[in-house]
């Protein structure tokens, strides 16, 4: 049973540039969920995806956008990087109805240099 | 902004001992997680607890929800160096979508 599978596992960007990360959620799953997490720092909420519409977001700027597809998949955006964009980016899946918890992928690596 | 307050954020005993983690939050809640990361990787979930349990048990794991305090704790029992992680709690809020607000974590170090 394969879990979520996120891609690239690390990136480096030069600033102002443009990245798309991409996320398959586990087997099952119809929601995507994306969080930034900054080194030694909590995951911070970006967004949530289900039925192909963002249902909820955190405190980011639109350069951070997304998108979900038709088998659940997810793609994050960021537009014009800045260096402060740096993180690890973390996509989790789940069922939009239950309570179970999350399943993480391993996360991306993003650096912005 | 981070919902949870993970304490101590940081902890350190020896293996065999037993390490408790709390967390504080500061609205009404569907359920409350607790998540386990080793070095900068993905998020493993270990245990929800719902806002209408007190307790629950998963192995060597023992949660506890007070809601009439906003604050729960998380119980390793005999603990291993393979428990040396950073762990976070997140709550899930009540009223509208599913949405996981994670906390700041409590950086947990066993030692052989």
């Amino acid at each position: 049973d394969a879990g979520v599978t996120q891609s690239p596992t690390h990136l480096i960007k030069t600033r102002g540039q443009q990245v798309t990360l991409r996320c398959s959620p586990k087997s099952g799953h119809d929601t995507v969920s994306w969080y930034q997490q900054a080194l030694g720092q909590g995951p911070q909420f970006i967004f949530q995806y289900y039925e192909e519409e963002e249902r909820q977001r955190g405190n980011f700027p639109d350069r951070f956008s997304g998108h979900q597809f038709p088998n659940y998949s997810s793609e994050l955006n960021v537009n014009a990087l800045l260096l402060g964009d740096s993180a690890l980016y973390l996509c989790a899946s789940s069922l939009f109805r239950g309570d179970y918890g999350y399943t993480f992928g391993s996360g991306t690596r993003l650096t912005v240099v | 902004s981070q919902q949870g307050e993970e304490d101590p954020q940081a902890l350190s005993i020896q293996e065999g001992e037993n390490a408790t983690m709390n967390c504080s939050y500061k609205t009404s809640i569907n359920n409350l997680q607790w998540y386990r990361q080793n070095s900068g990787r993905g998020l493993v979930h270990l245990i929800l607890i719902r806002s209408n349990e007190r307790e629950k048990h998963s192995g060597r794991l023992r949660v506890t929800l007070d809601t009439s305090k906003k604050s729960s704790s998380l119980l390793i029992t005999a603990s291993r160096a393979a428990d040396t992680a950073s762990y976070f709690c997140a709550t899930d809020l009540s009223g509208g979508y599913q949405k996981v607000t994670f906390g700041i974590g409590t950086k947990l170090q066993v030692i052989p």
